[in-house]
């Protein structure tokens, strides 16, 4: 039933290691979407994928590398794990760019 | 990039009470969003606004498309203590941006 879905819900790793997050939508739709939300709950966006090609890429360190297998995937990959990468991580998905999105339940990702 | 200026930060009201909390920006926007995101989970879409001057309402919810379609804002009447979270405002021209959100606290 759920309709924007990631994994995992809680992600605890040292620094340095390389994880991955996954989302899935099974809305039908062509946009799909990375933002990270920090302690102070500011969303920001990451990347924008529409029909697994990349549209948006905000300022974001290489270290993280996002993989869209097809429009109703879109998982993001982070190397080089640092502190400041502790966060939220929420994905989204829309029709199109223009249509409001609809966001998962995020991913708490801390660095010890 | 296009700022969103999201007001108040925070509030805290008794039940009952009406709310109102607004976002201005200097960049003209063409579509409007106001979502709520309760602990936990993601943001949920409350009401999304097209066209300037557009007033649209959902349940104990009203939010309106400023005439210069650079400011927005959202109503709540009569809280309820489910109306606790925080709530963000959406602007779309050519991406979407997010205001810093509001952080509502409704006592009982």
């Amino acid at each position: 039933d759920t309709a924007v879905s990631q994994t995992p819900k809680y992600l605890v790793t040292q620094m340095g290691n390389d994880k991955s997050i996954k989302c899935e939508q099974n809305l039908g739709h062509d946009t799909m979407y990375w933002y990270k939300q920090d302690s102070k709950k500011f969303l920001k966006i990451m990347f924008s994928y529409n029909n697994k090609e990349l549209i948006i890429n905000e300022t974001v360190p290489n270290r993280f590398s996002p993989k869209s297998p097809d429009k109703a995937h879109l998982n993001l990959h982070i190397n080089s794990l640092e502190l400041g990468d502790s966060a939220v991580y929420f994905c989204a998905s829309s029709q199109d760019s223009i249509q409001p999105q609809h966001f998962g339940d995020g991913t708490r990702l801390s660095i010890l | 990039g296009q700022q969103l200026n999201q007001s108040p930060q925070s509030m805290f009201i008794q039940e009952g009470e009406d709310v109102s909390m607004n976002c201005t920006s200097s960049s003209i926007f063409n579509t409007w969003l106001w979502y709520k995101q309760d602990p936990g989970e993601g943001p949920v879409l409350l009401i999304a606004l097209y066209k300037a001057g557009e007033l649209t309402s959902n349940g104990r919810l009203t939010a309106q498309f400023g005439i210069t379609r650079k400011d927005s804002f959202l109503n709540i009447s009569a809280s309820i203590p489910s109306d606790v979270g925080i709530y963000f405002c959406a602007g779309y021209n050519n991406d979407m941006r997010f205001g810093a959100g509001t952080r509502l606290t409704v006592k009982p």
